[in-house]
């Protein structure tokens, strides 16, 4: 079982609107979480890098918290734009520095 | 700076044949990590090598190898390709040993085994 689990698979919003996805994860014992955006056919870009203090964080209109209680974490997008269409990871890297990847949230924001 | 880069940008291969693909991490990185990403699927961890050694494989065959160089450019080897081997290949960098900083992505190899 993957312990980086991400929903939805996919979802498509439009231009102006706002969206959020989720991560959950059992990752033990944590070191951090980061989000990437991978556009179709390229190399994933870091986002935001959470560790285990901080709750929030953002990063233009990306904005992601952490509840390391509970083992979430949320990407909200605001005023969502064209080019936020895009494959968006969840990863979460373990205090041996290992990493393990979700399976993304694919984002496709319609005019 | 130089981010990191991977070549050949693109590769077309046929079944059986040996496919070598290289990475030059960003410079001050001692750690480069190799994943498969085959198409409309997540990031599947490959190779983890860290000043010169293999830290980390994941559930590949062996055919799947690897090196790292003194220089700390790495080079993924792929043995008696199949057609499931057809892939977007990324390699990303960082600094090493077990802080796991962030990780910086290239742009990718993408290999096709007809």
């Amino acid at each position: 079982k993957n312990q980086v689990e991400q929903s939805p698979q996919s979802l498509i919003i439009l231009e102006g609107k706002n969206c959020t996805l989720q991560c959950n994860y059992t990752v033990s014992p944590f070191s951090n979480l980061r989000w990437y955006k991978q556009d179709t056919g390229r190399g994933p870009v870091s986002l935001t890098i959470m560790t285990f203090s901080e709750n929030t964080k953002s990063n233009g209109r990306y904005t992601a918290t952490l509840d390391a209680d509970t083992k979430q974490s949320s990407l909200h997008i605001t005023a969502s734009q064209l080019s936020d269409s895009a494959s968006y990871i969840c990863v979460v890297t373990d205090s041996w520095g290992k990493l393990q990847f979700g399976a993304g949230t694919q984002v496709v924001v319609t005019p | 700076e130089a981010g990191v880069t991977q070549s050949p940008t693109h590769l077309i291969k046929t079944r059986g044949q040996q496919a070598t693909l290289r990475c030059s991490p960003i410079s001050g990185h001692t750690s480069v990590y190799w994943y498969q990403q085959a198409l409309g699927l997540g990031l599947q961890f490959l190779l983890w090598y860290d000043e010169g050694e293999e830290r980390n494989r994941g559930n590949f065959p062996p055919r799947f190898s690897g090196r790292q160089f003194p220089n700390y450019s790495s080079e993924l080897n792929v043995n008696a390709l199949e057609l499931e081997d057809s892939a977007l290949y990324l390699c990303a960098s960082s600094f090493g040993g077990r802080y796991t900083g962030e990780l910086f992505f290239g742009e990718g190899s993408r290999l096709t085994v007809l």
